[in-house]
């Protein structure tokens, strides 16, 4: 149990279909990340979130679209995926200050059809 | 911009065995550098960290070293085990961490196999 919890574990879904990624931290941190973990491919950041307010957006095409409610949560919505969009998405939290190392969660394996 | 390198890819040895995982950055302006760990269909788990400033972390049978100037860190793995057979993550943070807050860069990862 590493406090970051993601659901779902898996999602197919065709392009055409609208789903969200949702994570959840009981660390009490401040800070928030989606990571994309494609094969044969280094992980790779996506979003980062400080208290809420995004602050990292790594060229990420706008078919995903992330949603920090409160320093707990983090979803991302999907929409009009594309084949290469098929990865593990990866989310994780870490307390303030980027000198701390970050907790992730067991991620969600998303394939799209 | 910053490329993150790790070798070998794939290492196997028998239990028992010392082992040195290897990895190199080509910005030597790092905030500071981690080692993971990920078990297949996991997330991952931090091992070690080391900061800009210092030169080793160890924990219990692992070590880690950070050569700034050179771009190179190692993982020093002790007396292995079969439980320690996992993909091995090296990931910096680049800048003077202020700037870069959080942005972790990673390597593509050594996958480690030890057999009893």
């Amino acid at each position: 149990e590493t406090g970051v919890t993601q659901t779902p574990r898996h999602l197919v879904m065709g392009m055409t279909n609208k789903k969200s990624l949702k994570c959840e931290q009981h660390l009490g941190h401040n800070a928030m990340y989606w990571y994309k973990q494609s094969a044969k491919k280094p992980l790779e950041l996506m979003f980062v979130y400080n208290f809420k307010e995004q602050t990292e957006n790594n060229s990420v095409p706008s078919r995903f679209s992330p949603e920090c409610p409160n320093s707990s949560h983090l979803f991302l919505h999907l929409h009009t995926l594309q084949p290469e969009d098929s990865a593990l998405y990866l989310c994780a939290s870490s307390p303030a200050g980027g000198d701390q190392p970050q907790h992730f969660g067991d991620g969600t394996r998303l394939s799209i059809l | 911009k910053q490329e993150v390198t790790q070798i070998p890819a794939a290492l196997s040895v028998p239990e028992g065995e010392n082992l040195v995982l290897n990895c190199s950055f080509t910005d030597s302006a790092i905030y500071n550098l981690q080692w993971f760990r990920q078990d297949p269909g996991k997330g991952l788990t931090s091992l070690l960290l080391i900061q800009s400033s210092q030169r080793e972390q160890t924990s219990g049978r692992l070590n880690a070293s950070l050569d700034k100037s050179s771009g190179r860190s190692t993982l020093y793995i002790a007396a292995s085990q079969p439980g320690d057979s996992a993909t091995y993550l090296c990931a910096v943070i680049s800048g003077a961490g202020g700037t870069s807050y959080g942005k972790l860069t990673f390597g593509q990862g050594t996958i480690l196999t030890v057999h009893p």
